[in-house]
């Protein structure tokens, strides 16, 4: 079954460290999405993709790189964490065509002390 | 990006309806999606409309304006477990991003 897998499920990550948020996907689809969720903020989207090799900035990019080395992963990278990145972070995958529906992941809950 | 507005809390009885409003404004618009979020899961699609009018799929409908940046969904004969956050996100032209709104909580009472 085709689906979006999100790894790890939750982290706890130290001020100052590296995170890696990883997403796999099995839809063969040309985009992927990296949105964070806040309450009272929803969905923000951080950084998106359109095919291997590519990655372009979303709404919130600032302090967060991604990383999209094949169709099927797509990564979010922390190079120094803060503790205002913490929150649930959700990779998403999709077609091109307007009318087609995402696909989540289950999300990542990532804590930064 | 689109500015993509919603009402943070809605509230309605079993067996009855609700409605869910979203406003917007935008650069671009390729069409309005709306998805449901349980607490601690994902986004799950619930319907897409890019043409104005209303769109029937029974238990959830679907309304938009584009003159007006308006959408609504519409939920009937509610149930309890329709109690969710329900999410409206508006379609950019190029790669299909999707901006969210906040979402809006729906608690439905018996």
């Amino acid at each position: 079954e085709a689906a979006v897998t999100q790894s790890p499920r939750n982290k706890v990550a130290v001020t100052g460290g590296k995170v890696t948020l990883s997403c796999n996907q099995t839809n063969n689809h040309n985009n992927m999405y990296w949105y964070r969720q806040d309450t009272g903020h929803g969905l923000r989207l951080i950084h998106y993709s359109y095919g291997a090799g590519s990655t372009e900035k979303g709404d919130i990019p600032d302090g967060y790189k991604a990383s999209r080395p094949s169709q099927e992963n797509f990564s979010l990278i922390l190079e120094l964490a803060t503790p205002s990145q913490t929150s649930v972070y959700f990779c998403a995958s999709g077609l091109r065509q307007p009318n087609s529906d995402y696909t989540f992941g289950s999300g990542t809950r990532l804590l930064v002390i | 990006g689109q500015g993509v507005e919603q009402p943070d809390n809605l509230m309605s009885v079993e067996g009855t309806f609700a409605r869910v409003n979203c406003t917007y404004s935008t650069s671009g618009f390729n069409g309005l999606s709306w998805y449901q979020q349980r607490e601690g899961h994902a986004p799950v699609f619930l319907s897409y409309v890019v043409l104005d009018g209303l769109k029937d799929s029974g238990h959830f409908s679907t309304f938009l304006s584009r003159s007006n940046g308006y959408s609504y969904l519409l939920l009937t004969e509610l149930q309890i477990k329709d109690s969710a956050s329900y999410l409206c996100a508006v379609r950019e032209p190029n790669y299909n991003v999707l901006y969210f709104g906040s979402g809006t909580k729906l608690t439905v009472e018996p």
